[in-house]
């Protein structure tokens, strides 16, 4: 079975102080790792895919990396409003569905 | 296009009672999903169709839970004689066949669900 564990489950930064999420996997054959970020009462709102190890993308301040066991949201310099929730997820074997874990709810003091 | 679609945003019902939910995904999507998420969890997968074909459904899914999508538009997600733990934000998503790795599934804002 499909298991995605995201690490710390709080984080609490400074503005502009920079950090990182942990996502990390156990899947049998990965087809693509997927970064959310969700507001309160709000959809998931897509950030990044990854498929395979060695990748990264940038979004603004964000930037997602991949290895064969994990990825790591990174966060340069945070403002208040990327205060929010950062899901990960997991599309493996032949399945069409994604997995999620419980996500890092991220809060960043003025 | 404006995105997908949910309705309604909220919804309160009394515990046996039965609801209905409405998705209307991305037009030119032909895949569309729901998931549950309860307070402090991921969202949980709960079924999925293919244009009108029903392909998967979660194993933890009770018999009380059906969904449709005639003609593979819009879907509607049934919840028959609720229990408190229904409660949850029910969130629909679609995906095109094609892309989906580089646009990711497009999440609707959800239906609350509280039974009371």
């Amino acid at each position: 079975e499909d298991q995605v564990t995201q690490s710390p489950e709080a984080l609490r930064l400074q503005e502009g102080e920079s950090s990182s999420l942990n996502c990390s996997y156990t899947v049998s054959g990965l087809r693509g790792l997927f970064w959310y970020r969700q507001d309160p009462g709000k959809g998931p709102e897509f950030l990044f895919t990854l498929y395979s190890a060695g990748e990264e993308k940038e979004k603004e301040r964000l930037k997602a990396t991949l290895t064969k066991k994990e990825s790591f949201l990174h966060i340069t310099a945070p403002k208040p409003e990327d205060s929010a929730t950062y899901l990960c997820a997991v599309r493996a074997g032949a399945n069409s569905k994604l997995t999620f874990g419980k996500g890092i709810t991220l809060s960043v003091r003025p | 296009d404006t995105g997908v679609s949910q309705d309604p945003r909220h919804k309160i019902t009394k515990r046996g009672q039965n609801v209905t939910f409405r998705c209307d995904p991305i037009s030119e999507h032909n895949r569309l999903y729901w998931y549950r998420q309860t307070l402090g969890q991921g969202p949980e997968f709960l079924t999925y169709f293919q244009n009108e074909a029903q392909l998967e459904k979660s194993r933890l899914l009770s018999d009380r839970f059906s969904a449709e999508r005639p003609k593979g538009s819009f879907s509607t997600l049934e919840i028959q004689r609720t229990e408190q733990g229904d409660s949850a934000m029910y969130l629909c998503a679609s995906s095109a066949g094609q892309g989906v790795n580089t646009y990711g599934y497009t999440f609707g804002s959800g239906t609350r669900l509280t039974v009371v």
